[in-house]
């Protein structure tokens, strides 16, 4: 399950499971949206993007859906594994310019 | 080469040092970034260059001074910092150049900075 409180939210599946993460934009004007792995001590790590233009993109194991309407983006993780437990990060881009946003994170925990 | 080089990984320095952060890249990229992140937090642009001129600064306080000697190299000189400045400094890159943005940043494992 999920908890969400002053220290990063957390959210535990059983490993094969598959897991949902979160994530709220802020801004209207975003228009490219990045999920970023970030495992302790490194840096965050490139794992699926999506434009604007699209609601939803498949990779290897991940999806990521895109909501325009409520501002919303989910990462979609299959048959989670135990290599999976990380921080995961979104990120938006504001139109036209080099700013990227990223949103306020997710643990994922893995339980064997 | 997808990789971006920080050095160096930790760093300790007293409120009156001055030391400098270094980041390579030798993907080509023209766009060049430093990101502040503080533990359990998300990472926090600080700048951004594009073609070697500054190009995003994010009221960021003038004792962090960045540097971009050339396309391939990003530095950030820190002066007279404050123990509140202690994070993980991260450098990032992506391409540059188009319109639209829309880029992939390639990350860094940053610097862990710690001010005494």
């Amino acid at each position: 399950g999920e908890s969400v409180g002053l220290h990063l939210p957390t959210l535990s599946v059983q490993e094969g499971d598959n897991s949902i993460i979160n994530c709220a934009y802020s801004n209207s004007a975003s228009d490219y949206f990045i999920w970023y792995k970030q495992e302790s001590g490194k840096g965050p790590q490139f794992i699926i993007d999506i434009r604007s233009n699209m609601d939803k993109r498949q990779g290897q194991r991940v999806t990521v859906l895109l909501n325009k309407t409520v501002k919303h983006l989910s990462l979609q993780i299959a048959a989670t594994q135990p290599g999976d437990s990380a921080v995961y990060f979104c990120a938006e881009n504001l139109s036209g310019t080099y700013k990227y946003i990223f949103g306020t994170g997710t643990r994922l925990k893995v339980l064997a | 080469d997808t990789e971006v080089t920080q050095t160096p990984k930790h760093l300790v320095m007293g409120m009156t040092n001055k030391k400098s952060l270094k980041c390579e890249q030798h993907m080509g990229h023209r766009a060049m970034y430093w990101y502040k992140q503080k533990a359990k937090k998300p990472p926090e642009l600080m700048f951004v260059y594009s073609y070697e001129k500054l190009s995003i600064n994010e009221s960021v306080p003038s004792r962090f001074s960045p540097e971009c000697p050339n396309s391939s190299l990003l530095n950030l000189h820190l002066h007279a910092l404050q123990p509140e400045d202690s994070a993980l400094y991260l450098c990032a890159s992506s391409q540059g150049g188009g319109v639209s943005r829309n880029e992939k940043l390639f990350f860094g494992s940053g610097t862990q900075l710690s001010v005494l």
